[in-house]
């Protein structure tokens, strides 16, 4: 089951803030977010891997709780580096031994100066 | 430091012809691998993955093809090619059995006129 993110399309000025929700209906173990730029491959952000765990580097952060079964990406005061599409990607329990990620519809974020 | 090849870049073929995109990988050993496709706009859909030689695992009927003929090659063939297949053609990596993140490769862009 494909997670469903929100919102679909984000545009926002330099040095706002925006965050982007993941939710499964599914049980996860773990959640994977990645950044494409437009024309290329999609490149790693984060991975979270426990309940409740929070993550970040520089001022992209994330959370993940397991019990709600939902992810959202915290971007602050962002940057026109930023633009791009935001996938949450999704592992349910048990596929650890295959690695199989379930990708959700994108998020694209459109940093204007 | 581990590295993802794809060739080629970009490929443009007429309808009902054959096709053959390929997937290396170099500095790691026996990584699962995985082929997405991504359709214009839209998000990543997982069509094969590999646990190791020999071994695929076909996520989406169609008439598309994988094989793994050695440790860190990856191959998606098609035998007649239909206007659907069209599409952003990504290769991906991880690390064996854990929940380790996936690297993507550069992409091949595919036009199926």
């Amino acid at each position: 089951q494909q997670p469903v993110q929100s919102p679909q399309a984000v545009i926002l000025r330099e040095g706002e803030d925006a965050v982007i929700n993941c939710s499964s209906s599914k049980a996860l173990y773990s959640v994977h977010w990645y950044r494409q730029k437009h024309g290329e491959a999609p490149v790693f952000l984060m991975i979270l891997l426990k309940g409740g765990e929070q993550k970040g580097h520089d001022k992209i952060s994330a959370s993940f709780n397991e019990k709600k079964q939902q992810s959202s990406l915290y971007l602050t005061a962002s940057q026109l580096s930023y633009s791009g599409t935001y996938f949450c990607g999704t592992h349910n329990t048990g596929s650890s031994n295959t690695g199989k990620l379930i990708f959700g519809q994108g998020t694209t974020l459109q940093v204007k100066p | 430091s581990q590295t993802i090849h794809q060739w080629p870049a970009t490929l443009v073929q007429p309808v009902g012809s054959p096709l053959s995109l390929e997937c290396t990988v170099e500095g790691t050993s026996n990584p699962n691998l995985y082929w997405y496709r991504q359709a214009a706009g839209r998000g990543l859909q997982l069509l094969f993955y590999s646990v190791g030689i020999g071994q695929i695992s076909s996520e989406v009927p169609q008439n598309l093809s994988a094989s793994r003929p050695q440790d860190r090659q990856f191959i998606l063939s098609s035998k007649k090619l239909l206007l659907s297949d069209s599409g952003f053609y990504l290769c991906a990596w991880k690390a064996g059995f854990s929940y380790n993140e996936q690297f993507f490769g550069p992409g091949t862009r595919l036009t199926v006129l």
